[in-house]
């Protein structure tokens, strides 16, 4: 199994409501991302996990909160967002955070995310 | 500071003419290089990467990438382009030391007419 499967694909919200995003993966890997993808922009960086701890947080406004329960799960609470937040959030796994710097990332599909 | 530039957005060939996009790098220690491609309505996809064991790099798809230190470059290319190649792809970098997460560059439309 080498996939990284995110749900839903798809969810719309509003802003007053509050949501999860969820990806799973079963390759072992013990570092999962997040990543936020504007149309016709390159992935951003938001979380990083290693070893279900959080490693790298890249300045995400708290109404983003990451969940890291296990080694094969990771989690994205949305709480109060923005319509700027309407992306594609993208989960990847690697073996390891990028230790030697050159680790393979394992993206799933991604939830198209639309704020109202 | 790490980055790639990806010289122009979109580039079109025509399906059986070479393919050929751009990567420049800029990194203040040795850099290890990738490209990604994004298929529509799905995530990336590892195409190949350069981790210093060989200036040629050659990845799935038919792909290759040659890293030149001197041109601080990292350009894509497959000698024929198939209308299965059209997507969008990202050249990224990421280092050996320091922050080693991966930094993507702003990507290239690849259309192939038939």
């Amino acid at each position: 199994d080498t996939e990284v499967t995110q749900t839903p694909k798809h969810l719309v919200m509003g802003m007053t409501n509050k949501k999860s995003l969820k990806c799973e993966q079963h390759m072992g890997h013990r570092a999962m991302y997040w990543y936020k993808q504007k149309a016709k922009k390159p992935p951003e960086l938001m979380f990083v996990y290693s070893y279900e701890k959080l490693s790298i947080n890249e300045s995400v406004p708290s109404r983003f909160s990451p969940e890291c329960p296990n080694s094969s799960l990771l989690n994205l609470h949305l709480h109060a967002l923005q319509p700027e937040d309407s992306a594609l959030y993208l989960c990847a796994s690697s073996q390891v955070e990028g230790v030697r710097g050159n680790e393979k990332l394992f993206f799933g599909s991604g939830t198209q995310l639309s704020v109202l | 500071a790490q980055s790639v530039t990806q010289l122009g957005s979109h580039v079109s060939v025509s399906e059986g003419a070479l393919v050929l996009l751009r990567c420049n790098y800029s990194s203040s220690v040795p850099p290890y290089l990738f490209w990604y491609v994004q298929y529509p309505n799905q995530g990336l996809q590892l195409l190949l990467k350069y981790t210093s064991a060989a200036t040629l790099v050659k990845g799935i798809n038919g792909f290759e990438a040659e890293f030149k230190k001197s041109e601080t470059s990292f350009h894509l290319t497959k000698p024929s382009a198939h209308m299965s190649d059209a997507a969008e792809y990202f050249c990224a970098v990421s280092e050996a030391t320091g922050r080693r997460a991966l930094t993507f560059g702003s990507g290239t439309r690849l259309q192939v007419q038939p």
